[in-house]
């Protein structure tokens, strides 16, 4: 089975300061693909980054980049200058396939940023 | 925006109450997922329909009833619900293996009184 761990329950950054936030996963499928969500308190759960398991570089997606270390078995999220937007709880998610072509996401617990200003 | 439309955003419903929840989507996605968030939570997988049939029931209670009308169409219906059912409900939607990953919509908060 596959398994999604976020070890931060809570971060807080500085507005304009860097923030990695962790995320570990587990998986005996040598095809994987990991997710990084943002869910704000208005409930949506936006799309930030993709990361392939045969991917040969880090995804950047403007001030979100993926910092992907296969054999530790982490991809952890770096968000660049931090901006007061940001404030939000942030999921690390992997797709597991299922039959007929659809898919499951496996979320980790999530991690609650807060940028102070 | 987002392309996945779901309705109500709030609904509050009596324990007697029958009701429904729906979601659209017009990206010609062919898999549709209903998913559950408790607060505080992340969220879990509840209903999967895959070309319109429903292919995964993660052994959610009888009191939630997924449909599918056509393949830009998702209902849940809701009856004889309990108050730890309140909880956000999100509907996505996705094509298989896509770098994107799923859509999802706003959800409806749902309380059960």
């Amino acid at each position: 089975a596959q398994k999604i761990t976020q070890t931060q329950p809570g971060m807080f950054v500085q507005e304009k300061e860097a923030v990695t936030l962790d995320c570990t996963y587990d998986t005996s499928d040598p095809s994987y693909g990991l997710f990084w969500y943002k869910q704000p308190s208005s409930g949506e759960m936006i799309f930030l980054i993709y990361q392939g398991s045969y991917d040969q570089q880090n995804a950047t997606e403007g001030r979100y980049s993926l910092n992907f270390q296969k054999a530790r078995k982490s991809a952890n999220l770096v968000i660049s200058a931090s901006q007061l937007g940001d404030s939000a709880m942030y999921f690390c998610a992997m797709r597991e396939g299922l039959k007929g072509g659809s898919e499951k996401l496996v979320f980790g617990k999530g991690t609650k940023l807060t940028v102070n200003p | 925006d987002t392309e996945v439309t779901q309705t109500p955003k709030h609904l509050v419903m009596g324990m007697t109450n029958k009701k429904s929840l729906k979601c659209e989507q017009h990206m010609g996605h062919r898999a549709m997922y209903w998913y559950k968030q408790k607060a505080k939570k992340p969220p879990e997988l509840m209903f999967v329909y895959s070309y319109e049939k429903l292919s995964i029931n993660e052994s959610v209670p009888s009191r939630f009833s997924p449909e599918c009308p056509n393949s830009s169409l998702l209902n849940l219906h809701l009856h004889a619900l309990q108050p730890e059912d309140s909880a956000l409900y999100l509907c996505a939607s996705s094509q298989a293996r896509t770098p994107r990953g799923a859509f999802f919509g706003q959800g409806t908060r749902l309380t059960v009184v």
